[in-house]
């Protein structure tokens, strides 16, 4: 098992361009997330996908869209990078079952630069 | 207000001793869980260890345990006999809410461990 994937693992973009970070986790896991990392302030949820067909919104959605592909997928888009959009993006998985702890598993992150 | 605190921003340990990293926490919410994620130089995010709100006993993972105490809302994270490579930054976090709406983790800004030989 890979768990959860991440591409690509670095990138440099200049401002106004566009990307796509790529998520796929093999864990069968129903709900998957995308955070973001910035120094000093910790993990902060940008979208979430609480199931196949959904996603919604969470701290920092602002300059991002996402698109959950299927089941095992799950994306992230930057229509037009700005340099507050540097920062290191993590992907992560869980069962959401409403089960008792439902632990969240990450992947090794992209480190996006915008310039 | 912050609803993970992590007070410490780096702790320094002597290998084989035991280190106590600290988290405080605010909800409101009788249900919730805390986690602890190790972040090696390497980068990725690795779970550790966990505990649910109404968990009657403290949660133990190998050299891991978390020294729970809901009255003070505090879930400290203990490394007994410190290794090497347990030098890296580690993240308290807190999910609120159960039943398939507990879908966010909220992060503490770390504490940079470092285990001299």
């Amino acid at each position: 098992n890979a768990g959860v994937t991440q591409t690509p693992k670095f990138q440099v973009l200049k401002t106004g361009q566009s990307m796509t970070l790529q998520c796929a986790q093999d864990m069968n896991h129903n709900s998957m997330y995308w955070y973001r990392q910035d120094p000093g302030m910790g993990l902060r949820l940008i979208y979430y996908s609480a199931s196949e067909g959904t996603t919604d919104k969470g701290e920092v959605p602002n300059g991002y869209n996402v698109s959950r592909l299927n089941k095992r997928e799950f994306s992230l888009r930057l229509e037009s990078a700005a340099p507050s959009q540097t920062s290191v993006y993590f992907c992560a998985s869980s069962e959401l079952t409403g089960g008792h702890t439902d632990t969240q598993y990450f992947g090794p992150g992209t480190r996006l630069t915008v310039l | 207000a912050q609803k993970i605190t992590q007070t410490q921003p780096g702790m320094f340990v002597q290998e084989k001793e035991a280190v106590t990293l600290d988290c405080t926490y605010d909800t409101s919410d009788p249900s919730y869980g805390l986690f602890w994620y190790k972040q090696p130089s390497s980068g990725e995010m690795i779970f550790l260890i966990y505990q649910g709100s109404y968990d009657q006993q403290n949660a133990t993972e190998g050299r891991y345990s978390l020294n729970f105490q809901k009255a003070r809302k505090s879930a400290n994270l203990v490394i007994s006999a410190s290794q090497l490579g347990d030098s890296a930054m580690y993240f308290c976090a807190m999910r609120e809410g159960s039943g398939g709406s507990n879908y966010k983790l909220t992060f503490g800004k770390g504490t940079l461990l470092t285990v001299n030989p």
